[in-house]
């Protein structure tokens, strides 16, 4: 079936440096994919639509400043956190539409120090 | 707009015992449903999923959840939970159309006591 994968799985960086997350469909294309945030002990909510050749779509409340999603070809979206500060440590996943069915992927944990 | 409640944020139950959790959803249309596991530091494993065919869906492990469109419910149900089950549970709606995000229950926390 179809697969999407996420990397890193794992990732600690220093409070100002930033942090770029990949998501891949494996095995499909992707014109969309979501990017969801998950704070500890919380439910997953979408932060924003990520759209292949154009811009993302942000919910609201979310800095697209901060958190820059490129989607540059219709197999990878990637996230990447800037200025990373203790309070973006969080549980981010990512997923992809194929056909009727949504898949998730491994999901990164970022820690920031 | 499309949205789930989960009506337990806890619930402890005795291992052997049936397990239930309720979730209510309120969609403008026909939604697909769906429950979600999580256990702890893991991600997103899917457990079942309606899709409008048969109302009572079996999904992995034992599990499984029946669709009510009069009550607008898709509570999930154990007839015998297991340690392993302990884990967050989330009920989840699709969005308004099809390939768009889906939309997450705030989720309810499984424990299982020996």
């Amino acid at each position: 079936g179809a697969v999407v994968s996420q990397h890193p799985s794992r990732v600690i960086c220093k409070s100002g440096t930033s942090v770029k997350i990949e998501c891949r469909s494996l095995d499909f294309q992707a014109t969309t994919m979501f990017w969801y945030r998950q704070f500890p002990k919380k439910s997953l909510m979408l932060m924003a639509t990520s759209n292949e050749g154009s811009k993302a779509t942000y919910e609201q409340g979310v800095e697209k400043d901060k958190f820059l999603i490129n989607h540059a070809s219709l197999t990878l979206s990637t996230l990447t956190v800037t200025s990373a500060h203790p309070e973006d440590s969080s549980f981010y996943i990512c997923s992809a539409p194929a056909g009727n069915t949504i898949y998730f992927g491994e999901g990164s944990w970022l820690t920031v120090v | 707009a499309q949205s789930v409640t989960q009506l337990d944020s806890h619930v402890s139950v005795s291992e052997g015992t049936p397990v239930l959790l309720r979730c209510n959803y309120s969609s403008s249309y026909s939604p697909s449903l769906f429950w979600y596991v999580q256990h702890p530091n893991k991600g997103l494993q899917l457990l079942l999923k309606y899709t409008s065919a048969a109302t009572l869906v079996k999904g992995i492990n034992g599990f499984e959840a029946e669709f009510k469109k009069s009550e607008t419910s898709f509570h999930l149900t154990k007839p015998s939970a297991h340690m392993s089950d302990a884990a967050e549970y989330f009920c989840v709606v699709s969005g308004a159309q099809a390939g768009t995000a889906l939309i997450f229950g705030k989720g309810t926390t499984l424990s299982v006591s020996s």
